[in-house]
């Protein structure tokens, strides 16, 4: 069965600081993985996801992942925090034979000022 | 491309009255997601459709709901009767279904039971 966690329910960042948002997921074929935005009274909004190749994925407003396959991670990253970075960030995987995205419980990100 | 449409944004209803959201995936897209969204149990998958066929509809949480994906370009989600342990953000999303690509998500329907 496909699972993810996100460990963390809130992140507390300093702006300017590089952030780290935690994922860790467990599929039983190869992991397709993803993370998603929300902002308040929003939609999911797709970040980047990780198929296959490269383990840095680069995504969008300057966030980036690593797949790590022997932690089972994929750790959600920004150089540097905004404001407007604020938001719950998902997690989410599906196996490459399944259609199910399935979710982690979100991590809210608090970035001050 | 308008994305995913979902209407109406905020539905206030009272206890036992039929409720349908309703959602327009992105043309083209294969695969057709409820998803509903509440603070106690995160974002939960109801049931998915793969070229309007329901393929999984084991979130579904009781009878009461129901959902059918009549053509590619409509499907609706049906809670009848409502109860207030209803009340949540409801989403659609789409996919194209026959690539390892992500979600596209709808703004959701903020549904509130009294």
């Amino acid at each position: 069965a496909q699972s993810v966690a996100q460990p963390e329910d809130q992140v507390n960042v300093a702006e300017g600081n590089p952030l780290t948002v935690k994922c860790t997921y467990s599929v039983s074929g190869n992991p397709y993985l993803f993370w998603y935005v929300q902002y308040p009274n929003r939609g999911l909004q797709f970040l980047l996801k990780y198929i296959t190749g490269d383990n840095l994925v680069k995504g969008s407003y300057g966030f980036e992942a690593e797949f790590n396959k022997s932690q089972t991670s994929f750790h959600l990253k920004k150089p540097s925090a905004l404001v407007s970075d604020s938001a719950l960030y998902f997690c989410a995987v599906r196996d490459d034979s399944s259609y199910k995205l399935i979710f982690g419980s979100g991590t809210r990100l608090l970035v001050r000022p | 491309d308008a994305g995913v449409i979902q209407s109406p944004r905020h539905e206030v209803t009272e206890m036992g009255q039929e409720v349908t959201l309703r959602c327009k995936p992105i043309s083209g897209h294969n695969s057709l997601f409820w998803y509903r969204q509440t603070m106690m149990r995160g974002l939960e998958l109801l049931i998915y459709f793969n070229n309007n066929v329901p393929i999984d509809d084991s979130g579904m949480p009781e009878d009461r709901f129901s959902a059918k994906m009549p053509n590619a370009s409509f499907s609706t989600l049906k809670i009848q009767p409502s109860e207030p342990r209803d009340s949540a953000v409801y989403f659609c999303a789409s996919n194209p279904g026959s690539k390892p690509s992500g979600y596209t998500f709808g703004s959701g329907t903020r549904l509130t039971v009294v």
